[in-house]
């Protein structure tokens, strides 16, 4: 089955500074990858998605970005603020293919340093 | 999005016995999903709700220890029987919408569960 790995665990980051969280994913046939944010007892929320024919999506301040033939994608926050402070989870599913199952990563800490 | 509804919120329960999580979603949809968040950990896929049919279990988890029920199309419920500790969890559940052309899933609140 899929494995996404996802890399760093934490990060901390100066405010205003940009933050880039990576993940590698196992299965060629992955071909939509989500990014949710969870802030402390809270529910995980979808921040930013994007499919495999697509190389790069942004949204304001956060940007998505894939490489299919390396199998990985990362996330970019820009002009990072204290309110971007969460984990964030990356995950990968093969859509179209009657699977439409997430596969999460790790998750990453982020912590923006006022 | 959706607006999905889990109850109860939290929960503390001694071990041997059964919770039974409800999920509700404000309007039908075909795809839910239970998923299970241990303390400080990512999400888990316990279980696919297929409504009308038995739940699709993802390996480690078994019909029997997390039975599923999806009597129609906005509803669902998780009951995590004779209970231990190490059931001690967040499970939510999230279902499948359309957002621009793509089928995103989201979530539910979650439910806390503690075990003694």
């Amino acid at each position: 089955g899929e494995n996404v790995e996802q890399h760093p665990s934490t990060l901390s980051v100066q405010e205003g500074d940009s933050a880039v969280i990576k993940c590698t994913y196992s299965d060629s046939a992955s071909n939509y990858f989500p990014w949710y944010k969870q802030e402390l007892g809270k529910r995980p929320q979808l921040i930013i998605d994007i499919r495999s024919n697509v190389g790069e999506k942004k949204d304001q301040r956060i940007a998505v970005t894939l490489n299919k033939t390396a199998k990985h994608f990362s996330l970019h926050i820009t002009e990072t603020q204290p309110e971007d402070s969460a984990v964030y989870f990356c995950a990968a599913s093969k859509k179209d293919f009657g699977n439409e199952k997430l596969t999460f990563g790790t998750g990453t800490r982020l912590t923006i340093i006022p | 999005s959706a607006v999905i509804s889990q109850k109860p919120s939290r929960d503390i329960c001694q071990r041997g016995t059964s919770l039974t999580i409800q999920c509700q979603v404000d309007s039908q949809v075909t795809m839910m999903f239970w998923y299970r968040q241990q303390p400080g950990q990512s999400l888990t896929l316990i279980a696919t709700a297929n409504q009308g049919s038995e739940a699709t279990y993802e390996s480690g988890f078994v019909i029997d220890k997390f039975p599923i029920s999806r009597p129609n199309l906005t509803f669902s419920t998780l009951t995590v029987s004779n209970m231990s500790p190490e059931d001690s969890s967040i499970y939510l559940c999230s279902v499948e919408r359309q957002r621009l052309s793509t089928d995103t899933q989201y979530f539910g609140p979650g439910t806390r569960l503690t075990v003694l």
